[in-house]
Order: C-alpha cells, then structure tokens, then sequence
C-alpha cells in the first residue's frame, strides 16, 4: 500500500514569516501533486511536479520534487494571512489512482 | 467552464438510513472520481469510472456502499444501511483524460447520527 506522510500536520505562524511543508514516502511516484483546500470546498490543484529533483515556483510557493520521487516539499516565502488552508500533497501511483496524505492545516496569524 | 457540482450540501441521517449523492461533472471529462474525506485526514479514493466503466473500486465498501454512472455523464453514490463511521465530506472529482488534472467539487457533508 503505498502511503504519503505529511508533516507538520498543524503549523500556526506570523504574518511574513518562511515555512516549509514535507511529504514523504517510501513508494515511488510518477509524479505528485499539491492542493490547497479551504473549508467548505473541494481540493485546489496548485502545481504537478513529474521529473526527479523538479522545481517549481508559484510566486511565494517553491514546491520540490526529491530526487528519488519518493518525497516532496513545498516551501512558502513571507506568508500572508490569504495562505491559510489545508495543504494536501497527493502521489500518482499509476492508472492515475491518487494517493493523498492527511494534510498540513496551515494558519497564517496577521 | 462551469464546475464539477454536487448536491445536497450537506445531509444528515440516523445510523441505518439510506442515503444518496449526486454528481455532475464537467462537461466532455472522461473520468470521474469519489473520494470520502474523513476529518482531518486527507481524501480516500472510493471509486474511478472511465466513461461509464468502473476502473478501480478497490477501497469502496461494497456490502454497503454503491455507485454508478449512468451514460458516461452524472453519477451518484449510495450507502445503505449508513454507519456512524460513514460521516465524512464526499467529494466528486473529474478529469479530462488519463493523467490530466483533477477537479473537485465542494462536497457533501454527510453526518450520521
């Protein structure tokens, strides 16, 4: 079974300040994905990382594909209160079956 | 483009009840999921359909959860009798074509009492 570990799984920060989320497992993935979801409402899509060491900015996000495609990162520069959400990563174990982790509940203090 | 779209909202039953949703992709896109997303986890695949062909409902209850997807088009999702385990948010999602994005739609918000 493969499984996505997300950490941390509660961050609470000031306004401008840097964070870094993780994900992890120990499957490999032909690519992954990150969506941001806000209450009441379905998953956002936000970027699809594919090759091995990728990266890729989305203004103030970075998001990392690890070398291996087992791990991803998604790194938020100077936070502002409108990042507030849950942030998923989900891996694409073929068939384009979805694998979610359990997401990182981010809150962004003004 | 208009949205994926799922009704009711939300909806609240007894433990043992039936219980149906409904979901309206968006138009021309070939797959479509449902997810149950327990609070605070992350969402859990229940079944894939490729047009109207089931593809993958490995992880859906099958003594008491049931869907279907008339036509290729709108699909609805059954559980019968319901748990108290059964309250989750059920999510509809669709895609254009093998290994293109996914698109949610808001939910519906089951609780079991």
């Amino acid at each position: 079974t493969q499984l996505l570990e997300q950490s941390p799984q509660f961050l609470s920060i000031q306004e401008g300040e840097n964070l870094t989320v993780y994900c992890n497992s120990s499957s490999v993935f032909s690519s992954l994905q990150w969506y941001r979801q806000e209450p009441g409402e379905g998953p956002v899509l936000l970027v699809t990382v594919v090759t091995g060491g990728e990266v890729k900015k989305l203004k103030r996000l970075t998001f990392q594909f690890g070398d291996a495609r087992k791990d991803s990162s998604l790194h938020i520069t100077a936070a502002q209160p409108g990042d507030t959400g849950l942030y998923l990563c989900a891996g694409n174990g073929g068939a384009q079956k979805l694998v979610f982790g359990q997401g990182t509940r981010l809150t962004i203090n003004p | 483009e208009a949205g994926v779209a799922q009704s009711p909202r939300y909806k609240i039953i007894e433990k043992r009840q039936s219980v149906a949703f409904w979901c309206n992709p968006i138009s021309g896109h070939a797959t479509l999921y449902w997810y149950q997303q327990i609070l605070g986890q992350g969402p859990k695949l229940l079944i894939q359909f490729q047009n109207n062909g089931v593809v993958d409902d490995s992880q859906l209850p099958k003594d008491r959860f049931s869907a279907e997807r008339l036509k290729g088009v709108d699909s609805t999702l059954k559980i019968q009798p319901a748990k108290l385990e059964d309250s989750a948010v059920y999510l509809c999602a669709s895609s254009a074509y093998y290994n293109s994005p996914l698109h949610f739609g808001n939910g519906t918000r089951l609780t079991v009492t």
